[in-house]
């Protein structure tokens, strides 16, 4: 089956600086990758849909100058926190669809942790 | 616009009971649904999609336009069905999921 794959797992980083999490997909080229955000015993909520080769699409109220994402290649997008603060605090998990089928395949997630 | 409702944050059953897990939508068009599971510690992986009308794990789930609902139902609950259950919907072509806010369900010995 497709797998997607998330790196780092998790990360801790200080107010004020800015952290990259890539998202893989290791077996199939993904068209589409969405970037989505799940706080504790919530729900996911899409962040952005990136597509390669193209912006991303941001969804309203998601700062597209703070969540900076690149979909650079078919098996690669990621995401920067830049100017990290304590409320970015979150599981960040990123899916990717091999398009036409509407299936998504998720990642592990990144756990992000601002001190 | 898009909405996804699932009324339950939590379920308890007994092992070999049957379950039902709700789910109601609101979209102007012709939507897709899914139910994702997430089990402990593991990532979201796709349970079943209405368009595939299929049965996985014994789980099954029918569209029901006039109640706008896609309940996932399964006749004989197992331990191994204690997971994070999410209903999502997607729509216009789009690719992009909607997701519900998740029942948890928990099957007891």
């Amino acid at each position: 089956g497709a797998v997607v794959s998330q790196h780092p797992s998790w990360v801790i980083c200080k107010s004020g600086t800015s952290v990259k999490i890539e998202c893989r997909s290791l077996d199939f080229q993904a068209t589409t990758m969405f970037w989505y955000r799940q706080f504790p015993k919530q729900s996911l909520m899409l962040m952005a849909t990136s597509n390669e080769g193209s912006k991303a699409t941001y969804e309203q109220g998601v700062e597209k100058d703070k969540f900076l994402i690149n979909h650079a290649s078919l098996t690669l997008s990621t995401l920067t926190v830049t100017s990290a603060h304590p409320e970015d605090s979150s599981f960040y998990i990123c899916s990717a669809g091999s398009g036409g089928a509407y299936e998504q395949y998720f990642g592990p997630g990144t756990r992000l942790t601002v001190t | 616009a898009q909405r996804v409702t699932q009324p339950e944050k939590l379920l308890s059953v007994f092992k070999g009971a049957p379950v039902e897990l709700k789910c109601n939508y609101s979209y102007s068009g012709s939507p897709e649904l899914f139910w994702y599971v997430q089990y402990s510690r593991q990532r979201l992986q796709l349970l079943l999609r209405h368009i595939s009308r299929e049965s996985i794990k014994g789980f099954t789930a029918d569209l029901n336009k006039g109640e706008t609902s896609f309940h996932l139902k399964k006749p004989f609950a197992q331990e191994e069905d204690s997971a994070m259950y999410y209903c999502a919907l997607s729509g216009g072509g789009s690719e992009k999921l909607v997701f519900g806010k998740g029942t948890k369900l928990t099957v007891n010995p």
